[in-house]
């Protein structure tokens, strides 16, 4: 069955130390890849997302994710993260057809200590 | 373009009520996807619409259903309301591009069942 797996159910740092959040996925076939970003009180938006071409993909407020097809992962990165990065990731994934639904991992909460 | 909107924001009810939920989507987008997401179980998949016609079933009992318009404009209904249904109901409209597709989130709905 397919899945999304996001290992780290809540991560601590400090402000400017960098960030790897993981999303590991289980999908056969071609896929496209999402980073979700819930701010608190706020809805889910898009940070970025990868469906073909270079595998590191450049998103808003300075995210980036590199797809490795070899491991089934796409990780989200931040070289510096700042106190407003305060928030819940959700990676998720879904087939290329546009008749694939969207699966999402459990989500990581991200606690930024100013 | 307006994004994703939902009514009404918040909604309060009590079990064995129904609820209907509205969602419409960014203009020119026809999928329409429903989540539920709730602190147990994060983000799943309820189902999703496509021209008027469900094209995904997540995994939840028959007491939710939905529907779409011809304008593209989303309803969803749970019927005989329990406890465990209060959960944030997010509606998400997909734009299918060369690239692929991606969904875009609305605020929600936050229902609470007593």
């Amino acid at each position: 069955a397919q899945s999304v797996s996001q290992h780290n159910h809540h991560v601590i740092l400090s402000e400017a130390a960098s960030l790897e959040l993981g999303c590991n996925y289980s999908y056969g076939g071609t896929v496209n890849l999402f980073w979700y970003v819930q701010y608190p009180g706020q809805h889910l938006q898009l940070l970025l997302k990868y469906f073909s071409g270079d595998p590191l993909v450049k998103g808003i407020k300075g995210f980036e994710a590199e797809f490795i097809k070899s491991k089934f992962s796409f990780n989200l990165r931040k070289p510096s993260v700042q106190w407003s990065d305060t928030a819940e990731y959700f990676c998720a994934v879904n087939g290329p057809s546009s008749a694939s639904k969207i699966i999402f991992g459990s989500g990581t909460r991200l606690s930024i200590r100013p | 373009k307006a994004g994703v909107t939902q009514t009404p924001r918040y909604l309060i009810k009590t079990r064995g009520q129904q609820v209907t939920l509205s969602c419409s989507p960014i203009s020119g987008h026809r999928s329409v996807s429903w989540y539920q997401q709730t602190p147990g179980q994060g983000l799943q998949f309820l189902f999703e619409y496509f021209s008027e016609t469900q094209r995904n079933k997540g995994n939840f009992p028959g007491r939710f259903s939905g529907r779409q318009f011809s304008n593209s404009r989303s309803e969803m209904n749970v019927s005989t309301l329990e406890l465990g249904d209060s959960a944030l109901y997010l509606c998400a409209s997909s734009l299918v591009s060369s690239e692929g597709e991606t969904q875009y989130f609305g605020p929600g709905t936050r229902l609470l069942v007593l």
